[in-house]
């Protein structure tokens, strides 16, 4: 069962413009979620996170946006850029369940040409 | 190194024959976890280790996986009798407690495990 899932397994973006990548989840207990990402043969690097006490978080060109009725995650980066080619993957926890186990997801592989 | 470091970053086996798999989590980290990301898969969480309290293990797939922690830093994770099913790059992340709070784990590059 795929609790957290990306169903967009690649989106190419022209540079400069919009990459919007997308997370859906299903286990209602989720209420904290991250985005990593990951170049080949390196491991995964934390981008930005977001409380479910929030619906946005924002941290330079990286936008992370919350829809909880819809159990819906999405990550903006504006301007997209070059170096933005990577692996993006989000992950959940149930922490108000004493839990900081995360769940990833299958990731989404962005690349953004020049 | 500052980083955290996985040995062997490269292992063939055959299958049936035990492998171990070693992660040497970033100093004062107390947060150890162990994830797998098998072909076209995404990052299968296998294990967490929080400072003495017990490991949240039901990540396991079988009892074949075991995983240790010793002294609270290097942590050991033990597939027996290996299949190829359990081909796969195994990552281990550290953090620190406080880190817990925004999520950032710290990746090693993984161990690349290939079962003939």
């Amino acid at each position: 069962d795929q609790q957290v899932k990306q169903n967009s397994p690649s989106l190419s973006v022209q540079e400069g413009r919009i990459s919007i990548l997308n997370c859906d989840y299903t286990n209602s207990m989720f209420d904290y979620f991250l985005w990593y990402k990951k170049y080949p043969a390196e491991g995964p690097t934390f981008l930005i996170s977001i409380s479910s006490i929030k619906d946005k978080n924002e941290d330079g060109r990286f936008t992370v946006f919350l829809n909880k009725s819809a159990k819906h995650l999405s990550l903006h980066i504006v301007p997209s850029q070059p170096g933005d080619s990577a692996v993006y993957f989000c992950a959940a926890s149930a922490r108000n369940s004493g839990t900081y186990k995360y769940i990833f997801g299958t990731g989404t592989r962005l690349k953004v040409l020049a | 190194g500052a980083g955290v470091s996985q040995s062997p970053s490269n292992k063939v086996t055959e299958k049936g024959k035990d492998v171990e798999l070693r992660c040497d989590p970033i100093s004062g980290h107390t947060a150890l976890y162990w994830y797998r990301q098998s072909l076209g898969q995404g990052l299968e969480f296998l294990i967490y280790f929080q400072g003495n309290s017990a490991p949240d293990k039901s990540g396991l797939p079988s009892d074949r996986f075991s995983a240790e922690r010793t002294g609270g830093s290097v942590s050991t994770l033990t597939i027996q009798r290996t299949q190829q099913e359990d081909s796969a790059v195994y990552l281990c992340a550290s953090s620190r407690r406080t880190a817990l709070v925004t999520g950032e784990l710290f990746f090693g590059e993984g161990s690349r495990l290939t079962v003939l």
